[in-house]
């Protein structure tokens, strides 16, 4: 059974900081990873989607990798602005389960930016 | 324009209460979803059809039956209704096996 976990659960930086979150994930057979931010009381916000056979996706600010065989992807945020602050999930859809598309979930990084 | 809609926002019920949640994509989609985020922000499948076609159902109580009158919408109906049921239920669709999902901005249950 697939399982994800990000590290750290929460992080608080200084505006400007580069910052990198990590996420594992123990089944490698997945078909992508997407990641997701979370504000309170929001929905999520689709942020960057990998699909296995890439290794990295960049949105702007955003760089997500991946790297299948050991499990595991990270979210570089670069000069952070006090408006990143939110939760960062990671997100896996496995390959082998036919027909399933549903996700598995991290339980998220609770990121604050300071000014 | 909105892509995923749910609605309420919000619903403070009773416990024993049956209720029901909706959901609306505008976006063409083949796939819909239901996830529960618990109180420690844990996300999980409950719920997933495809073209109107259930095709998972993650050991949920059978007292949460969703129905799909059509490919874009997927309402969940929630019997008897338990203090355990309190969280935030989202909907979230998608096309094809490779393509990012989209969620909606979630209902927030309370059972009081």
């Amino acid at each position: 059974k697939q399982e994800v976990t990000q590290i750290p659960a929460a992080l608080s930086v200084p505006e400007g900081e580069n910052l990198v979150l990590n996420c594992s994930f123990t089944d490698s057979a997945i078909y992508n990873l997407q990641w997701f931010r979370q504000d309170p009381g929001k929905g999520l916000t689709s942020l960057l989607l990998i699909q296995s056979s890439q290794r990295e996706q960049t949105s702007g600010r955003l760089n997500a990798s991946l790297d299948k065989s050991s499990g595991r992807s990270t979210l570089y945020i670069a000069a952070s602005q006090p408006g990143d602050s939110a939760t960062y999930l990671c997100a896996v859809r496995g390959y082998m389960d036919t027909g399933r598309r549903a996700l598995t979930f991290g339980s998220g990084t609770r990121l604050q930016v300071q000014p | 324009d909105t892509a995923v809609s749910q609605t309420p926002k919000y619903l403070v019920t009773q416990m024993g209460n049956d209720k029901s949640i909706k959901c609306e994509q505008n976006l063409g989609h083949d796939t819909m979803y239901w996830y529960k985020q618990d109180s420690k922000k844990f996300l999980k499948i409950m719920f997933s059809y495809n073209n109107k076609e259930l095709i998972i159902n993650e050991t949920v109580p059978n007292r949460f039956s969703p129905k799909s009158p059509d490919k874009a919408h997927l309402n969940l109906h929630i019997n008897s209704l338990e203090l355990g049921d309190s969280a935030v239920y989202f909907c979230a669709s998608s096309q094809g096996r490779g393509a990012p999902q989209h969620f909606g901005d979630g209902t927030r249950l309370s059972i009081l």
